[in-house]
């Protein structure tokens, strides 16, 4: 079955210290990657994007994320955290060009402490 | 430029009631897409709207979730009759066109007791 894992339900980082949040994922061919973010009350808001070539994509708010397909994974990283990027994360698969339907993970909760 | 708008907040209802959340999707958007996140758990696709037509319905769990776009414009998904098992939060989403970028809204939150 195609699938998103995010095996942390909570990554705990202090400000400035580099974080990562983790995603590896399950899917045949050649997956389009994504990174939501959501701020409390507010909706899921996008981040980045993997589609092809380089493995390294840069994103809004000085995230980046790296694409590794040996290891089937998607980490999000930010290299200095700041309190303002608490919040809960979703790293997300679209299968291919033809469908816009996305696959989720379950989420990470990024808790970045003064 | 509003965004992605979604009501109610939150509903709470009793099992075996019935509730209509309703998106307004951002101006000028042909695609419209429902999801739901079941507590802790992922965010799940339950359909996906081109104008007024159902694209891909095939995240609905059961006959008793009802989607519906007249017009192509705003969007409802009701839930009849309701079962604890509906309880989450209902995101909506919506792109101008295909291979956009999703917007998506705050979500309803619905709890059935």
């Amino acid at each position: 079955a195609q699938s998103v894992a995010q095996p942390e339900d909570q990554v705990n980082v202090a400000e400035g210290n580099p974080l990562t949040v983790k995603c590896t994922y399950s899917v045949s061919g050649n997956p389009y990657l994504f990174w939501y973010v959501q701020y409390p009350n507010r909706g899921l808001q996008f981040l980045l994007k993997y589609i092809t070539g380089d493995n390294l994509v840069k994103g809004s708010y000085g995230f980046e994320a790296e694409f590794n397909k040996s290891q089937t994974s998607f980490h999000l990283k930010k290299p200095s955290a700041l309190v303002s990027d608490s919040a809960l994360y979703f790293c997300a698969v679209r299968l291919d060009y033809n469908t816009d339907k996305l696959i989720f993970g379950t989420g990470t909760r990024l808790q970045v402490f003064p | 430029e509003a965004g992605v708008t979604q009501f109610p907040s939150h509903s709470v209802i009793e099992k075996g009631q019935t509730v209509t959340l309703r998106c307004d999707p951002i101006s000028g958007h042909d695609n419209l897409y429902w999801y739901r996140r079941v507590m802790g758990k992922e965010i799940k696709f339950l359909l996906h709207f081109v104008k007024e037509s159902k694209q891909d319905e095939s995240g609905m769990p059961n006959n008793r979730f009802l989607a519906e776009r007249t017009g192509g414009t705003y969007s409802t998904l009701k839930v009849q009759p309701a079962e604890l098992e509906d309880s989450g939060v209902y995101f909506c989403a919506s792109s101008q066109e295909h291979d956009r970028e999703l917007f998506f809204g705050e979500g309803s939150r619905l709890t059935v007791l």
